[in-house]
């Protein structure tokens, strides 16, 4: 099975600019989270999406966002980009509670 | 604030060592319990999980959970110098879903 695939994997925006990152689950799986990871913060959940619902969201500004289509696909926006957005945006598919799959993420850079 | 703590690091332990690594949690309602290894510029890696208070096996994994103490371990048998990774403790960040609330890791290195 193809695992959890990310697109793109680098990008470099401004300050101001907004962001799309996108990302194909696992085959059959459902459930879709983003997390943010940087050096100083660890890894920070966003949000989660199931069945095109968002069914938990983490500590972040309205700045934010995400979407889920009908083919368990999934999106996550960010607007008004700031420095501080740089990181590794890491896309998660669950099928079961057994565990998270990892993408190989997006990374972002703000200038 | 739901909190999961991990030492820093680095643990440093040579080839064929016991590594152990330690994590605690704050949320005393919390029900799954994951290890997650990642390598330097990839992408964490789901090693095992568990739910049951007591070890649980996989190869030379061993998980260790203890929900009175609101702790959670890891062992590494026979340690070798491809285990030196940054492992990630994991708890369920909610009554319901899968997301997880993440430590900042332990930077374990193997020396031969």
């Amino acid at each position: 099975k193809a695992g959890v695939t990310q697109t793109p994997r680098y990008l470099i925006k401004t300050r101001g600019q907004q962001v799309t990152l996108s990302c194909s689950p696992i085959s059959g799986h459902r459930s879709v989270s983003w997390y943010q990871q940087t050096p100083g913060q660890g890894l920070q959940f966003l949000f989660e999406y199931f069945s095109e619902t968002q069914r938990n969201k983490g500590n972040f500004p309205g700045r934010f966002s995400g979407r889920q289509f009908s083919n368990s696909r999934s999106e996550m926006n960010v607007s008004t980009l700031e420095l501080g957005d740089s990181a590794l945006y890491l896309c998660a598919s669950s099928l079961l509670a057994g565990g998270q799959f990892f993408g190989p993420g997006t990374r972002l850079t703000v200038l | 604030q739901k909190e999961v703590e991990q030492n820093s690091g680095p643990l440093s332990v040579p080839e064929g060592a016991i590594a152990s690594l330690n994590c605690t949690y704050s949320d005393r309602g919390s029900q799954s319990f994951f290890w997650y290894r990642q390598y330097s510029g990839k992408s964490p890696e789901l090693i095992m999980f568990i739910y049951s208070n007591g070890d649980k096996e996989d190869g030379r994994f061993t998980a260790q959970l203890n929900k009175a103490s609101q702790y959670v371990s890891l062992l590494i048998r026979d340690s070798q110098p491809s285990d030196s990774a940054t492992y990630l403790c994991a708890v369920n960040l909610g009554r319901s879903g899968y997301a997880l609330n993440f430590g900042k890791g332990t930077s374990l290195l193997v020396t031969p």
